[in-house]
């Protein structure tokens, strides 16, 4: 059974940096063909895909915000971590963790299991 | 990188189908069959209802269906439950973003 948590603080100030935490459990990003990734939805508004990373440390970034992310993976632990720069009051969101779907050919460019999410405040 | 184009808003009555469509370009939807839907509960996260443009993920019924034609997938839902109350969001592979990209959502209503 796959699951996955999000952590890290429910509030950050303008400026600083967000560092959130996707531990998961029912399979191993040392696994071939496996990728987890992050993805937000401000309140009331729509999701955007934020970051992916593949069992082989390939990574992908949302182009408007490349700049300011980073996404690493801790095998050892099950744990994949997302860092964003900078935050400001419009990154306020619920940000998600989720299981990448791979089938017979690869990617399938889908997002099948996800975590619960967790509410980021941007406020001074 | 624009989002793909979903109504706002649909309705139905129990029993009957409905259909959300979500418009891109050749750049994304267009251009690759990697279309997948999400189903969102109020507070709740997303289910992945379909993936590349037809498929359902063991466990989702088969009412729920997906399409495509040209620049346009197509998530049809038919029987309309109560439970079928909820936010619905497209995502498409883009060749401009290579992380994919979401619709702006559609709420539907079940009358």
């Amino acid at each position: 059974q796959i699951t996955l948590k999000e952590s890290g603080p429910t509030l950050v100030k303008p400026t600083q940096t967000l560092t959130l935490t996707c531990s998961f459990s029912g399979f191993s990003l040392s696994t071939s063909a496996v990728g987890v990734g992050w993805i937000r939805q401000p309140p009331g508004k729509a999701l955007e895909c934020l970051a992916l990373i593949y069992w082989d440390d390939d990574k992908r970034y949302s182009p408007s915000l490349k700049s300011r992310l980073t996404i690493t993976k801790d095998t050892s632990k099950n744990q994949v971590v997302l860092t964003m720069t900078n935050m400001d009051p419009v990154d306020t969101a619920t940000y998600y963790c989720a299981h990448r779907l791979m089938d017979d050919y690869g990617d399938s460019e889908a997002f099948d299991h996800w975590g619960q999410g967790t509410l980021v405040t941007v406020s001074s | 990188q624009s989002a793909l184009t979903q109504p706002a808003s649909v309705s139905g009555s129990p029993g009957q189908s409905i259909t959300i469509s979500c418009t891109g370009t050749s750049s994304d939807v267009g251009g690759y069959n990697f279309v997948s839907w999400y189903q969102q509960h109020p507070g709740k996260a997303p289910k992945l209802m379909i993936y590349e443009v037809t498929n359902r993920p063991s466990g989702v019924s088969n009412r729920f269906s997906g399409s495509k034609s040209g620049n346009t997938a197509s998530l049809t839902i038919s029987g309309l439950q109560a439970e079928d109350e909820a936010d619905y969001y497209c995502n498409s592979y883009s060749s401009k973003s290579t992380l994919g990209i979401f619709g702006g959502g559609t709420k539907l209503t079940v009358l």
